[in-house]
């Protein structure tokens, strides 16, 4: 149990909508990332967040944009989906070197 | 950050001591490795992280040699419960410079533990 919570846990969207992924992340981390996982791979970073603001992005297209709100809480959203976009989606809230991860979710586009 | 490189797969029986070697050859001063475990539909998860010589905890121990260049991890009498995917990761703590959460991962070494 690692104390950071995603929802939802599986979701089915159809290619040209738009999702939003949450993130809950273990109290006094102020950092969150966002990690793309596809199937036999490792996680590919997307984005970092720090204190509400972007520090620190991977090499994934505009359309995917995140926030981080006060409570260091957080959303991925991606927009125009593809179906190429179906993955597993980490994130991560991090204390020095070590990062927590969440369960992940699982997205699925058709 | 230093790219790393690990064999795909690993085959052990349980209760054997299983080595996973990575290499890292342009690993810089100020980049630890780290080791992470992931299991099926679940987020990785830390085992231990070292700078150089030997780190143990509680479930496992990590081998660096002095150029650093490589590092082993050592997981000892292996149950099923260990088959998973194990990756190894470089960079520098936040501290140092590095980013914080900005992970690289490989495609990692997939053990599997059979009776």
């Amino acid at each position: 149990e690692t104390g950071v919570t995603q929802s939802p846990t599986h979701l089915i969207k159809t290619r040209g909508q738009q999702v939003t992924l949450r993130c809950s992340s273990q109290s006094g981390h102020n950092t969150v990332s966002w990690y793309q996982q596809a199937l036999g791979q490792g996680p590919q970073f997307i984005f970092q967040y720090y204190r509400e603001e972007e520090n620190g992005r991977g090499n994934f297209p505009p359309r995917f944009s995140g926030l981080q709100f006060p409570n260091y809480s957080s959303e991925l959203n991606v927009n125009a989906l593809e179906l190429d976009d179906s993955a597993l989606y980490l994130c991560a809230s991090s204390l020095q070197q070590e990062a927590f991860f969440g369960q992940g979710t699982r997205l699925t586009v058709v | 950050l230093a790219k790393t490189t690990q064999p795909i797969s690993m085959d052990s029986y349980e209760g054997q001591e299983v080595n996973i070697t990575c290499s890292h050859n342009n690993i810089a001063t100020n980049d630890y490795i780290t080791w992470y475990q992931q299991f099926p539909s679940q987020g990785p998860r830390f085992i231990i992280q070292g700078y150089k010589t030997k780190v143990t905890n509680e479930v496992a121990s990590l081998f660096i040699p002095a150029d650093r260049k490589s590092s082993t991890l050592s997981l000892p009498r292996v149950s099923l419960s260990d088959t998973a995917v194990y990756y190894c990761l470089v960079g520098a703590p936040a501290y140092y410079g590095g980013s914080q959460g900005n992970l690289i991962f490989g495609k990692g070494t997939k053990l599997s533990v059979k009776p």
